[in-house]
């Protein structure tokens, strides 16, 4: 079965650091466009960040220098290290796969796990 | 950057048609993905790439794009469809996922 579960959430301390996991699982995280995605308590969807199966990275501007995807092959995992927490960094923190059907691959997401959330607080 | 515009809520009885509208400048040159979430739940990709719906995605669900409007309907809607819905795009000028606002729909 195709599945994803986060994990690693909890209290950060403001300026702080937390590394959140995301486990896949009837898949490969480092064949796949493997994504994290943000959301605020009451509030919509956020990206946060993505990384190619060839190892490029992109970023929300607003965890620019602060956050840094990276995956661990040998454990098929994916990860979120967040560095400098703000309270605004508070959110359910979902990890996602991007969309390939037998034909093609597009930049929907359609794997999704459960989400985990982070809060940031003194 | 690139934003994404969606009315805060929509309200349809059982049955009827919903029509939920994304709004972006130019949308209609890119690709639209649509998700639905209930509340508590992971986002639930329903249509992607426009009008494509993914495997297990009831006919119900269908998109459209063109100019400055993408658009969700949903018809025969049932109880079961209310939840938050997302549109959500690649920008290719900032290498950035955007995310609508948002949508709400209620079955009265």
């Amino acid at each position: 079965e195709v599945q994803i579960v986060e994990s690693g959430g909890g209290l950060g301390q403001p300026g702080g650091s937390l590394r959140l996991s995301c486990a896949a699982s009837g898949f490969f995280v480092n064949t796949n466009y493997m994504n994290w995605v943000r959301q605020a308590p009451g509030k919509g969807l956020e990206w946060v960040s993505v990384l190619y199966s060839v190892g490029t990275t992109y970023y929300a501007d607003s965890v620019k220098g602060r956050f840094t995807i990276s995956r661990d092959n040998s454990k098929n995992t994916l990860y979120l290290q967040m560095d400098g927490l703000r309270a605004e960094d508070t959110a359910v923190y979902y990890c996602a796969r991007r969309f390939c059907n037998t034909r093609t691959c597009s930049d929907a997401l359609d794997i999704w796990g459960q989400g985990t959330m982070v809060t940031v607080s003194s | 950057s690139y934003v994404l515009t969606q009315s805060p809520s929509v309200a349809v009885a059982p049955g009827q048609t919903a029509r939920i509208s994304c709004g972006g400048k130019n949308i209609g040159r890119k690709v639209v993905h649509w998700y639905q979430q209930r509340p508590g739940q992971a986002p639930v990709l329903v249509v992607n790439d426009d009008s494509d719906r993914p495997s297990g995605i009831p006919e119900r669900f269908s998109g459209s794009n063109s100019e400055d409007t993408a658009t969700l309907t949903i018809s025969r809607v049932e109880v079961g469809d209310e939840a938050d819905y997302y549109c959500q795009v690649w920008d290719t000028t900032s290498d950035s996922y955007v995310f609508g606002t948002g949508t709400k729909v209620t079955v009265l």
